[in-house]
């Protein structure tokens, strides 16, 4: 069965460094969203992207984020000098297409725990 | 006022028991309501998703909107010790955002 794949499964890195979380979403999937989830809290939608834009962000996502699709498989989330609370595990997430006309099953990756020391 | 509001727990039942997971949320435009697993460590996986009021059933699980009271709820009959993980109830906020709750953890016991 096909699947989202994350790489790191655990990134620890020192406050102020940039970091890229990798994902590769489902083949023939198009909407790639990421979430974050502190530990013991829910989680958070972060941003959607589709054609190469941002669909839509959440006040999380500030300057210090950036999401790209350097190539046709991946799909990349960088945190550009990161900050103690920052850590969490990151999930990326993929539909085969988007909008309100019917429900697309988001797909989650396994997630990436970030650690910032 | 939160958008979508979910008692943590813990919930435990011993096996065999219904199991009922609720959430309330705020915006009466919702229409696309789900419910997630997620087994520690792992990433949500869909359980079910309903559009608009009514229940949908698959197995042992059932997932209720009420749109007049804002409340979703799953329930879970002959639970097993497998079922054991955190319960996220979600709703889609627009065409690509999910909006989860706080996740309910439930334990059933042997």
């Amino acid at each position: 069965e096909p699947e989202v794949t994350q790489t790191p499964s655990h990134q620890v890195t020192q406050m102020g460094q940039e970091v890229i979380l990798r994902c590769v979403p489902i083949s023939n999937h198009l909407y790639f969203y990421w979430y974050r989830q502190i530990l013991g809290q829910k989680v958070e939608f972060l941003v959607s992207f589709y054609n190469n834009e941002i669909s839509e962000k959440s006040e999380i996502f500030d300057d210090q984020f950036s999401v790209e699709r350097p190539d046709g498989s991946n799909f990349t989330l960088k945190i550009r000098s990161t900050k103690l609370e920052d850590s969490a595990m990151y999930f990326c997430a993929t539909t085969p297409t988007g909008g309100l006309s019917s429900y697309n099953e988001q797909f989650f990756g396994p997630g990436t725990r970030l650690t910032v020391l | 006022q939160k958008e979508v509001e979910q008692d943590p727990g813990p919930l435990s039942v011993p096996e065999g028991a219904i199991v009922s997971l609720n959430c309330t949320y705020s915006n009466s435009a919702f229409q696309y309501f789900m419910w997630y697993r997620q087994y520690s460590r792992k990433g949500p996986e869909l359980l079910m998703y309903t559009y608009s009021s009514g229940n949908k059933e698959d197995g042992r699980f059932t997932a209720q909107v009420d749109k007049s009271s804002k409340y979703i709820s799953l329930f879970i009959r002959d639970s097993q010790p497998s079922d054991s993980a955190t319960y996220l109830c979600a709703i889609l906020s627009g065409g690509f955002k999910t909006i989860f709750g706080a996740g309910t953890r439930l334990f059933v016991k042997a």
